[in-house]
């Protein structure tokens, strides 16, 4: 149990259609993250909100949208997406973006596009 | 760029020492963080350095040198459930993290 919890754990969708991942925290920290995972790469960041803000996007295709209704929830939008989309997509948190604060990651989202 | 350097897969015997390499150009440090993540599962925070030395926590220590942009993760007395990736990453001056691709470390009784 790492205090930062995402859902669904597996998801399979089509090119076509539209889906959302969810991630929620309980630590009570100001910043949240969304990294992609695929085998054999280091992790990607993809966005960075800091209390509630979004600070960091990293050239990320639009048919990824984030949104963070509030400091403890975040959300990843899909739509559209490509085969090469599929890995493993991890939500994280840290107390504070700056300084030697680690990063507690949820176990992920197993994602496969057909 | 910014890049990371770790190896891609060690194997190391249970009861035994083992010592995980990560070397690092990135902009700017603020500071450099090893990870562990077994397989299907989260990656979970091990150590943080930011000044040049070893920091020990148990059977895990982790050393820093900034001027050689190198750092290692020492394991001890190694376990089974020790087997997993460590991941390396630092943080550079926008405070954001650039990660290495992960040392796989396979434990052989």
């Amino acid at each position: 149990e790492t205090g930062v919890t995402q859902t669904p754990r597996h998801l399979v969708m089509g090119m076509t259609n539209k889906k959302s991942l969810k991630c929620e925290q309980h630590l009570g920290h100001n910043a949240m993250y969304w990294y992609k995972q695929s085998a054999k790469k280091p992790l990607e960041l993809m966005f960075v909100y800091s209390l509630e803000e979004r600070v960091e996007n990293n050239s990320v295709p639009s048919r990824f949208s984030p949104e963070c209704p509030n400091s403890s929830h975040l959300f990843l939008h899909l739509h559209t997406l490509q085969p090469e989309d599929s890995a493993l997509y991890l939500c994280a948190s840290s107390q504070t973006r700056e300084g030697g604060q680690p990063q507690h990651f949820g176990d992920g989202t197993r994602l496969s596009i057909l | 760029g910014q890049n990371i350097d770790q190896p891609t897969e060690m194997t190391a015997t249970e009861g035994a020492i083992v010592q995980i390499n990560c070397t690092y150009q990135t902009s700017g440090f603020n500071g450099l963080f090893w990870y562990q993540q077994h397989a299907g599962e989260a990656p979970t925070f091990l150590s943080y350095n930011v000044l040049d030395g070893l920091e020990e926590k148990g059977r895990f220590s982790s050393f820093l040198s900034r001027s050689k942009g190198y750092s290692y993760l020492l394991l001890k007395e190694l376990q089974m459930k020790d087997s997993a990736s460590y991941l390396c990453a630092v943080m550079d001056s926008n405070y954001q993290l650039i990660w290495g691709a992960g040392t796989k470390l396979i434990i052989k009784p």
